[in-house]
This record gives C-alpha cells, structure tokens and sequence, in this order.
C-alpha cells in the first residue's frame, strides 16, 4: 500500500511569489489533514478535509492560504503572496475513518523556505 | 485552551537503559493521546495511543505509554533503548467533546541514544 505523498520535497520562493504544494493521500482514505511545523515549534493543524468538504479550517494563518480537493482525492495547499513567516514544514496526513479515536498517516512534508 | 506539553528538547540515554519521553497535556474531559515518531527525511509514524480503558497502552517497538489522569501526563517509555530508537518524537492530544479532529501537537523531543 502506497503511503501519503507529498510533492514538492522542498521549495524556495521570494516573498510575494506563489507556491502550491501537492498532498495524494492513502487511496480510499476520506480524511485529509494539513499541517505546519515552523523551526523547533509544534506542529499546528491547519484543517480537515473530509472527501471533498473543508470540515475544519480553523486553523488556517489567514486568505493567503487556500486548500482545495476536488474530486476528494488529492489536495492542494496554494500561499499566495508568500511571507516570509511561511517558512516551515507543511505535512499532509489522512485517515481513513470519520472518528477521532483513528490515528494518522503522515507524508514526509514539503519544506518551504520564503526568502 | 487545549495544549500539550513537552517540557524536554532532547533526552539522551545510553543503549540499554530504559528511556522515558514526558508529555503533559491540558484537555478538558477525556482526551484521546497520541505519540508519534519521526526519523529523518520522513512523515510521522504512529506509534501507540490511548482512548479508553487500561492506562498502559503498549505500541510498535516496544514502546509503552502510561496515562495519568490526574497528572495529566501520557509519558513514553521503553525499557531497553536502542540506537535505532534515536529520533524525534511528539506527543498529541485530540479532545473528542469540542475539537472534532483536531489534533494539538507538543514541540517534540529528540531522543538520543548512545551506543
């Protein structure tokens, strides 16, 4: 079974570029999580999707970040314009059942860097 | 509001000798806790959890957890450590009364183990 993947590994953009990182989940898993890891700090939730539905985006930073799944498989994570307080790690993980008891499946993250 | 806690950066123990990573967590009601590990150049991993029921919970790599309820505490534990323990490993926390899938992650802790 293929694991979460994330693409790109890494990305290095200016500030005031544009930068989407891609998630594919677990094929047949409905959950879809995003999540950041600035330097040293804890990882911060970002939202849930489930299928193609934004169940939780409380945790977005502000309108410069969009996710979008259409079609309830991939995902997307667009920053647009980037800042340079968007530097970190952005994990992508996904579950497969509607119950908080289930724990997650992670990518091995994309590590943006804003200059 | 719901946070976790993990108050060591690094934790460093000889091969051998029993290991514990601490956690600490304010949730109110009864949380689902969860530890995942991370190795380099890749995603969280699961490794144990607890939901209900005995306070011990034994997960992968025979590593072990135990949850305190009126310590608030879900420290990790193994009682042999080996090198190939050495990562870096995060507690996390759900509340299933009031954050839905939300999930709250400490900062981690690396551990380091010493042939």
């Amino acid at each position: 079974e293929a694991g979460v993947t994330q693409f790109p590994s890494h990305s290095v953009i200016e500030k005031g570029q544009t930068v989407t990182l891609r998630c594919d989940p677990i094929s047949g898993h409905d959950n879809l999580y995003w999540y950041r890891r600035v330097m040293g700090k804890e990882i911060k939730f970002l939202l849930h999707f489930v299928k193609e539905s934004k169940q939780d985006e409380s945790g977005m930073p502000n309108n410069r970040f969009l996710a979008e799944r259409t079609g309830g498989t991939y995902s997307t994570l667009k920053v647009q314009p980037a800042e340079l307080e968007d530097s970190g790690v952005y994990f992508c993980a996904s579950s497969q059942e509607s119950r908080a008891s289930y724990e997650q499946y992670f990518g091995p993250g994309t590590r943006l860097t804003v200059t | 509001a719901q946070s976790v806690a993990q108050p060591e950066d690094q934790v460093n123990v000889a091969e051998g000798n029993p290991l514990t990573v601490k956690c600490t967590y304010s949730v109110s009601g009864n949380p689902y806790l969860f530890w995942y590990v991370q190795y380099p150049n890749r995603g969280l991993q699961f490794l144990l959890k607890y939901i209900t029921g005995d306070n011990l919970v034994k997960g992968s790599y025979g590593f072990e957890a135990e949850f305190n309820k009126s310590q608030t505490s879900f420290h990790l534990k193994k009682p042999s450590a080996l090198v190939s323990d050495s990562a870096l490993y995060f507690c996390a926390v759900r509340d299933p009364n009031t954050g839905g899938f939300k999930t709250i992650f400490g900062a981690g802790t690396r551990l380091f183990v010493k042939a």
